[in-house]
């Protein structure tokens, strides 16, 4: 695997329903992101995480967890979503310390019923 | 607070015709400057970044961007448009030495070419 992986690609759950989003990067960067994009919407930050500490939090609610275990893997624990976080979420990497270029994965597209 | 507007929420254009995707920025520190561009169901692809070297800088897949810092722009181009370049082109804009800052994106910009 090279580059930035998610899984799953796609996931449905219901409102009640506990998951989790997976994120790797094998680029041997140390600072990982997790982004919302909705449809007419700007990409919107939601966790930042650099050295494996997190650093940013934007005011997202509760029932979204993030979780940094190393510097290679981010996770996002959903629990009772509601329909409106239907989205792509993104997560990304980069290396801190240099001009903060970040690589996107492909995405994983969350319907939540 | 860094900020980045882009101009037109859709742009169309022929193929062979001038591609031309504006962003303008607003940052209190020297920027660094983005374009990604995100293929449907795909994730953002970096096309170029501007790291204050040289002003105009040349990108992947034929793309160039120029920053001018009086007009507070970094305007993205492509002087022949390929059916392939059928897209969402994102602008970003990064402040340097924020170690584990996210880039701030503009809203986006589609871009249509038709043969």
């Amino acid at each position: 695997e090279t580059g930035v992986t998610q899984t799953p690609r796609h996931l449905v759950m219901g409102m009640t329903n506990k998951k989790s989003l997976k994120c790797e990067q094998h680029l041997g960067h140390n600072a990982m992101y997790w982004y919302k994009q909705s449809a007419k919407k700007p990409l919107e930050l939601m966790f930042v995480y650099s050295l494996e500490e997190r650093v940013e939090n934007n005011s997202v609610p509760s029932r979204f967890s993030p979780e940094c275990p190393n510097s290679s893997h981010l996770f996002l624990h959903l629990h009772t979503l509601q329909p409106e976080d239907s989205a792509l979420y993104l997560c990304a990497s980069s290396q801190v310390g240099t001009v903060e270029t970040q690589y996107f994965g492909p995405g994983t597209r969350l319907l939540v019923l | 607070a860094q900020s980045v507007t882009q101009l037109g929420s859709h742009v169309s254009v022929s193929e062979g015709a001038l591609v031309l995707l504006r962003c303008n920025y607003s940052s209190s520190v020297p920027p660094y400057l983005f374009w990604y561009v995100q293929y449907p169901n795909q994730g953002l692809q970096l096309l170029l970044k501007y790291t204050s070297a040289a002003t105009l800088v040349k990108g992947i897949n034929g793309f160039e961007a120029e920053f001018k810092k009086s007009e507070t722009s970094f305007h993205l181009t492509k002087p022949s448009a390929h059916m392939s370049d059928a897209a969402e082109y994102f602008c970003a804009v990064s402040g340097p030495n924020q170690a584990g800052t996210a880039l701030i994106f503009g809203k986006g910009t589609t871009l249509s070419v038709s043969s």
